[in-house]
């Protein structure tokens, strides 16, 4: 059975510290791995990872995929307060169908 | 199990031709939300209801109608779906708008 599991659940840090959230995964027919931010709304898109190896950074936040090992970071450097949210990574597969994990809950104390 | 459900998985449907795309869950959640994933674009809501009787327009409602009678069930409606509308669906709930939502499978609708 397809799943995708991400870890930690939940996470409390300071602001200024680094933070790494892990995605890891069994899905057939794997195409790309995303990750997701999710405040009080709808989930904002983060990344998209395809290739491993290949780090993908946007500001402070970075991502990297390993097909070998099937897992996923997403990094976040000098954490601030407005980082706090849920990040949900989700699996694509050829096909379209798309397994998303439950999230890492962060929270960060100013 | 708790679980998000949606129905049909796979539709593939002609322009104007009204369809339904059904979403339970069994959670008790009050929040259910509505989104649709398209190639880089990523998950973009279209509708969401706070309760039973309660929805608001998302960031794409345009072309879509929502339903909450039930706290379980919330229905997407497409009354004249057109080709721009072809779409991955989500469904999603939550206990309140600011937990974490749980999303179903997904509907791959196609419309020619």
């Amino acid at each position: 059975e397809d799943k995708v599991v991400q870890s930690p659940l939940s996470l409390v840090v300071h602001e200024g510290d680094t933070v790494t959230l892990n995605c890891s995964y069994e899905v057939t027919n794997f195409r790309s791995l995303l990750w997701y931010k999710q405040e009080k709304k709808a989930p904002t898109f983060l990344f998209m990872l395809t290739s491993s190896g290949i780090e993908k950074k946007s500001g402070r936040l970075s991502s990297i995929l390993d097909k070998k090992e099937l897992f996923s970071i997403l990094n976040i450097t000098a954490t601030q307060t407005g980082d706090s949210a849920v990040y949900l990574c989700a699996v694509e597969r050829r096909g379209d169908k798309i397994i998303f994990g439950k999230g890492t809950r962060l929270h960060i104390l100013p | 199990e708790a679980q998000v459900t949606q129905n049909p998985r796979y539709l593939i449907t002609v322009t104007g031709k009204k369809l339904t795309v059904t979403c339970s869950q069994n959670m008790n959640h009050e929040y259910m939300s509505w989104y649709r994933q398209d190639p880089g674009l990523g998950l973009r809501q279209i509708y969401y209801s706070m309760n039973v009787e309660v929805t608001d327009k998302g960031d794409v409602p345009e072309g879509y109608k929502v339903s909450r009678k039930e706290k379980r069930n919330f229905p997407l409606i497409l009354e004249s779906p057109s080709p721009n509308q072809t779409s991955l669906y989500f469904c999603a709930s939550s206990p309140s708008g600011s937990d974490t939502q749980y999303f179903g499978p997904g509907t791959r609708l196609t419309v020619l």
